[in-house]
């Protein structure tokens, strides 16, 4: 199975904030990554896929980059609405599994 | 409007078994592979299982092969998981969640929480 790393697990930032989340995996997965928002109670949300496209509906402050084995997502200013946890997930291979998680808080 | 509602969840005993479900409207059932994820309290997204848009293939995490299956029916737009030998690690919210084989996961159901515990 391919093993998603992701860092850091826990982000406290404020309002306005840049931040960046790191997504590291065991092997090549080519451009098969997406990212998700997950908010207490509630489902995950899809935000990123392939990498660095936006899902429909996403606002443009998140951004995605990265290729091969690490993988990054982009807030670029943060709202208060963005305090979440933020997983990876790759594509490239079953199962298609998670990175581990990363919660961002506010400062 | 797409809609993807699971039920069945509850409190089963150690080495019972369970039977979820997950009702699908808004979009054509039969054109979509169909996943399965689940979150034990407080950790992290753990993949589950698949099956094929048209039910002919299917894939089952290790943690849960030869216990658990997938399966759909068409005429009730409505996907299934039988969970069987059920552990206390199993214990989790799952998520059904629509996408195509290849294809990030795009719609999510609310979750049903499976609780086991004697």
């Amino acid at each position: 199975d391919i093993q998603l790393t992701q860092s850091p697990s826990f982000l406290s930032a404020s309002v306005g904030d840049r931040i960046t989340i790191t997504c590291r995996a065991s092997q090549g997965i080519s451009s098969y990554l997406a990212w998700y928002q997950q908010k207490p109670g509630k489902a995950p949300k899809l935000l990123i896929y392939s990498v660095s496209t936006l899902q429909s509906g996403v606002p443009s402050r998140f951004s995605g980059s990265g290729s091969g084995t690490e993988f990054t997502l982009t807030i670029s200013s943060l709202q208060p609405e963005d305090f979440a946890t933020y997983y990876c997930q790759q594509l490239n291979s079953y199962p298609l599994t998670f990175g581990g998680g990363t919660k961002v808080e506010i400062k | 409007e797409v809609q993807l509602v699971e039920s069945g969840g509850g409190l089963v005993q150690p080495g019972g078994s369970l039977r979820l479900s997950c009702a699908a409207s808004g979009f054509t059932f039969s054109s979509y592979a169909m996943h399965w994820v689940r979150q034990a309290p407080g950790k992290g997204l753990e993949y589950v299982s698949v099956i094929s848009s048209n039910g002919d293939s299917t894939y089952y995490a290790n943690s849960v092969k030869g216990r658990f299956t997938i399966s759909r029916d068409k005429s009730k737009n409505t996907l299934y998981l039988q969970m069987g030998s059920l552990r206390a690690e199993d214990m989790a919210v799952y998520y059904c969640a629509r996408g195509l084989w290849w294809e990030p996961l795009d719609y999510w159901g609310q979750g049903t929480l499976v609780t086991v515990s004697s």
